[in-house]
């Protein structure tokens, strides 16, 4: 039962480049879609939200689109830095439910100096 | 910056034995929460807690599991007979409030190996 997909296992940017990470989802009742950032070893970080009412949302050098017709969300990185190579996923949270995070299986963004 | 510590880094345990896997959440956050991710899968939710209570559960989180806040500061895993496919990492994540619920701050994980 794949509610958030992430259809790319990996991608690789040149610095400088932009990176457009990609995800679809199935549950219209999502209210919330998130992109965490993961390094190996470490837990998973929070890294930028959008909120079902909204179709984009920026911080720095980041930006959430959401197509809800589409059903599909994307994370953009620009300008992409070596620093922003990790794995990335796409999350969704139910509206009505507790703090339960739907992921995505992840993509790995290897960003080449 | 606080953060939530998770201890141990790495489980090793036989079939059918009981552990606990403890968290320290962010001190003044009150929602915590436990996902597992299993190699190459994706992270899977759990459990999330509140007010000394379980607030919502997966069906993962079937009888061997239990969680408990047994003190002001941990917050623990227990899963009671391991079985092999209980081989994952397992994260904890806290929050100050549920208006933010989407916004969780992870542990670094164990990882939980039976044999």
């Amino acid at each position: 039962d794949q509610q958030v997909k992430q259809n790319s296992p990996s991608l690789s940017v040149q610095e400088g480049r932009i990176s457009i990470l990609n995800c679809d989802y199935t549950n219209s009742m999502f209210d919330y879609f998130l992109w965490y950032k993961k390094y190996p070893a470490e837990g998973p970080t929070f890294l930028i939200s959008i909120s079902s009412i909204k179709d984009k949302n920026e911080d720095g050098r980041f930006t959430v689109f959401l197509n809800k017709s589409a059903k599909h969300l994307s994370l953009h990185i620009v300008p992409s830095q070596p620093g922003d190579s990790a794995v990335y996923f796409c999350a969704a949270k139910r509206a009505g439910s507790q703090g339960n995070l739907i992921f995505g299986k992840g993509t790995k963004l290897s960003v080449k100096p | 910056e606080p953060e939530v510590t998770q201890t141990p880094s790495h489980q090793v345990t036989q079939m059918g034995q009981e552990v606990i896997l403890r968290c320290v959440p962010i001190s003044n956050h009150l929602y915590f929460y436990w996902y597992r991710q299993i190699l190459g899968q994706k992270v899977e939710f759990l459990v999330s807690f509140y007010n000394n209570e379980i607030s919502e559960k997966s069906e993962i989180f079937d009888d061997q599991f239990s969680v408990e806040r047994p003190d002001g500061s941990n917050f623990t895993l227990k899963i009671r007979s391991t079985k092999l496919e209980d081989s994952a990492m397992y994260f904890c994540a806290s929050i100050l409030n549920r208006a933010l619920d989407h916004e969780q701050y992870f542990g670094p994980g164990t990882r939980l190996t039976v044999t």
